[in-house]
């Protein structure tokens, strides 16, 4: 069974100051890896996937990496603000389903 | 393109009513996911279909689930009867060939 895993669980950070949100997967046989934002009481919100044959991919202040052979992604936010404040969850897509991890809730301070 | 819809977006109801919760995927998408989620547990995977059919519906909690997709454009996901520990948040999300999933806005049942 696919176990995801993040770190930190929450992360509060002045604004400005670039992010960086861990997740970690036991079983390298993906298909793709799925980053996402959930705001309080709202849905999720796709941001960035990663095909397994990928290493990186980037959507403006967002990069996203991939070692499947480490089992490993990282989302890198840059110059982080207030507006940036939610819950990321990571998600990886094998045997046919997006296992999730708990999420990391970053809180930009002003 | 309006995305996934799903409704109600809220529900309340008493312990053994039914309830049906229901989803409109992206047209064009031809797999289809109910996810729930809870505090306790996350985000977990009740059903797949994939071209209407149901492929993997080893995440449904019990007999008391079913779920269903008579055609391309619409699915249900029946409780009956209903119990408070199925008090969460509901999830449809569709995709194409498996690649990226969109979600909708999710129901928020609560089973008094």
């Amino acid at each position: 069974k696919q176990e995801v895993t993040q770190i930190p669980a929450a992360l509060s950070v002045p604004e400005g100051e670039n992010l960086v949100l861990n997740c970690s997967f036991t079983d390298s046989a993906i298909y793709n890896l799925q980053w996402f934002r959930q705001d309080p009481g709202k849905g999720l919100t796709s941001l960035l996937l990663i095909q397994s044959s990928q290493r990186e991919q980037t959507s403006g202040r967002l990069n996203a990496s991939l070692d499947k052979s480490s089992g490993r992604s990282t989302l890198y936010i840059a110059a982080s603000q207030p507006g940036d404040s939610a819950t990321y969850l990571c998600a990886v897509f094998s045997d046919y389903k997006l296992s999730f991890g708990a999420g990391t809730t970053v809180t930009v301070r002003a | 393109d309006a995305g996934v819809i799903q409704s109600p977006r809220h529900e309340v109801t008493e312990m053994g009513q039914e309830v049906t919760l229901r989803c409109k995927p992206i047209s064009g998408h031809n797999s289809l996911f109910w996810y729930r989620q809870t505090m306790m547990r996350g985000l977990e995977l009740l059903i797949y279909f994939n071209n209407n059919v149901p492929i993997d519906d080893s995440g449904m909690p019990e007999d008391r689930f079913s779920a269903k997709m008579p055609n391309a454009s619409f699915s249900t996901l029946k409780i009956q009867p209903s119990e408070p520990r199925d008090s969460a948040v509901y999830f449809c999300a569709s995709s194409l060939n498996a690649n990226e999933q969109f979600f909708g806005p999710g129901t928020r049942l609560t089973v008094l």
